[in-house]
């Protein structure tokens, strides 16, 4: 039963355009999300979070969205760069719950930015 | 430089034999996890650790076990009984308190090769 579900396996933009990575869930007690940015042969590093109280957070280039009706949320990577290019995994919590800390992860989506 | 260490980075076994990984981290965290990524699959948590001396299961615990005896190691023992041993491996750590307990650090990670 794959819970968080990131339905896009790659995704390839241009240099200076809007990257727009996807991300569903099913388990409505989820309440805190997670980006993760990973490149080939090392470990995943985090990138932004946003908690269900919000519908929206910005750090920088990246901004996630999150729609809690749709139990949806997406990550915006504007301008996107080459060094942009890595699997970026979306990851869900059930914060203050008894998850004590599990995260259940998306399968990943490839993002390559070419110049 | 704070981090998490695992060791090796690349590891060969025969089928049949036990395999241990490192997993050492001097970010003082409390809480240390083990994960597993296959090809086009998101992590999927072996075993964690909140605390010294205590751990508990992940999701896929079988044919795995793990040992907290310090804050700084967590290794990893990859038995004979798994049935698909060959995997990246992940270990991870995070605070225990905040919300930051959930935005974990990973490891370089593992490649284990089982023939």
């Amino acid at each position: 039963d794959q819970q968080v579900k990131q339905n896009s396996p790659s995704l390839s933009v241009q240099e200076g355009r809007i990257s727009i990575l996807n991300c569903d869930y099913t388990n409505s007690m989820f309440d805190y999300f997670l980006w993760y940015k990973k490149y080939p042969a090392e470990g995943p590093t985090f990138l932004i979070s946003i908690s269900s109280i919000k519908d929206k957070n910005e750090d920088g280039r990246f901004t996630v969205f999150l729609n809690k009706s749709a139990k949806h949320l997406s990550l915006h990577i504007v301008p996107s760069q080459p060094g942009d290019s890595a699997v970026y995994f979306c990851a869900a919590v059930q914060a203050g719950g008894t998850s004590y800390g599990k995260l259940t992860f998306g399968q990943g989506t490839i993002l390559t930015v070419h110049p | 430089d704070g981090g998490i260490t695992q060791s090796p980075k690349y590891l060969f076994r025969k089928e049949g034999q036990n395999v241990t990984l490192s997993c050492e981290q001097n970010l003082n965290h409390d809480a240390m996890y083990w994960y597993r990524q296959d090809p086009g699959q998101g992590l999927r948590l072996i075993y964690y650790s909140h605390i010294v001396n205590d751990f508990q299961k992940g999701d896929i615990a079988e044919g795995y076990s793990v040992s907290r005896e310090k804050k700084e190691s967590f290794p990893l023992t990859v038995t004979s009984a798994q049935k698909n041993p060959t995997a990246f491996y992940l270990c991870a750590s995070s605070p225990r308190t905040g919300l930051e307990f959930y935005e974990q650090y990973f490891g370089p990670g593992t490649r284990l090769t089982v023939t």
